[in-house]
């Protein structure tokens, strides 16, 4: 079974500034793909950003990019100029290929102070 | 484009009785997930279907839990009879097909309370 474990709980930034999430995970497949997903306040979830394993390249969304070291089977998030409407629970979540569940960690909160 | 549509958004039962959680998911989507998010957990997939054929229910509590997709389309999700642990938000969702490339979109979700 997959784990994924985000080891902070609560985060919070100034707005304007940058923050960064942990994400590591533990498996021993080698094709698998790496997701974050905000789910704000209202509750609905939604996705920031996808990672696949076989990419070295690190993935960008806009203010939103990661660090992926295989190796070490880390997956970071970092927020980039803080906006008051990132606060949310970010989630860290990891999906193998052959039957495409996603395994979710505990989540961590994200608090942006004006 | 209308999103993942679930019903009702609060519900407080009593233990022992029985729930029904609905899910319209957006138009076109083969695949349906209901996920289970207890307070302070990330969501844990409970039974993922593939138009009205489940994929997946390996972490779904078949004693008590059951769920279904009539025409591949709506799907409902019961619980009886209903526990304290079954406290938590029921999340669904749905993605165009199965596989890597599908966003799954979440609901808004329904808050159940077991009291």
């Amino acid at each position: 079974a997959q784990t994924v474990t985000q080891s902070q709980p609560e985060m919070s930034v100034q707005e304007a500034e940058t923050v960064t999430l942990s994400c590591t995970y533990d498996t021993s497949e080698n094709n698998y793909y790496l997701f974050w997903y905000k789910q704000p306040p209202s509750r609905q979830m939604i996705l920031v950003i996808r990672q696949e394993a076989y990419k070295q390249q690190n993935a960008t969304e806009n203010r939103f990019s990661v660090n992926f070291q295989k190796a070490a089977k880390s997956f970071s998030l970092k927020i980039s100029d803080s906006q008051l409407g990132d606060t949310a629970m970010y989630f860290c979540a990891f999906m193998r290929a052959p039957d495409y569940k996603l395994s979710f960690g505990a989540g961590t909160t994200v608090t942006v102070r004006a | 484009e209308a999103g993942v549509a679930q019903s009702p958004r609060y519900k407080i039962i009593e233990k022992r009785q029985s729930v029904a959680f609905w899910c319209n998911p957006i138009s076109g989507h083969a695949t349906l997930y209901w996920y289970q998010q207890i307070l302070g957990q990330g969501p844990k997939l409970l039974i993922q279907f593939q138009n009205n054929g489940v994929v997946d229910d390996s972490q779904l509590p078949k004693d008590r839990f059951s769920a279904e997709r009539l025409k591949g389309v709506d799907s409902t999700l019961k619980i009886q009879p209903a526990k304290l642990e079954d406290s938590a938000v029921y999340l669904c969702a749905s993605s165009l097909d199965r596989g890597t490339l599908y966003e799954q979109y979440f609901g808004p979700g329904t808050r159940l309370t077991v009291t």
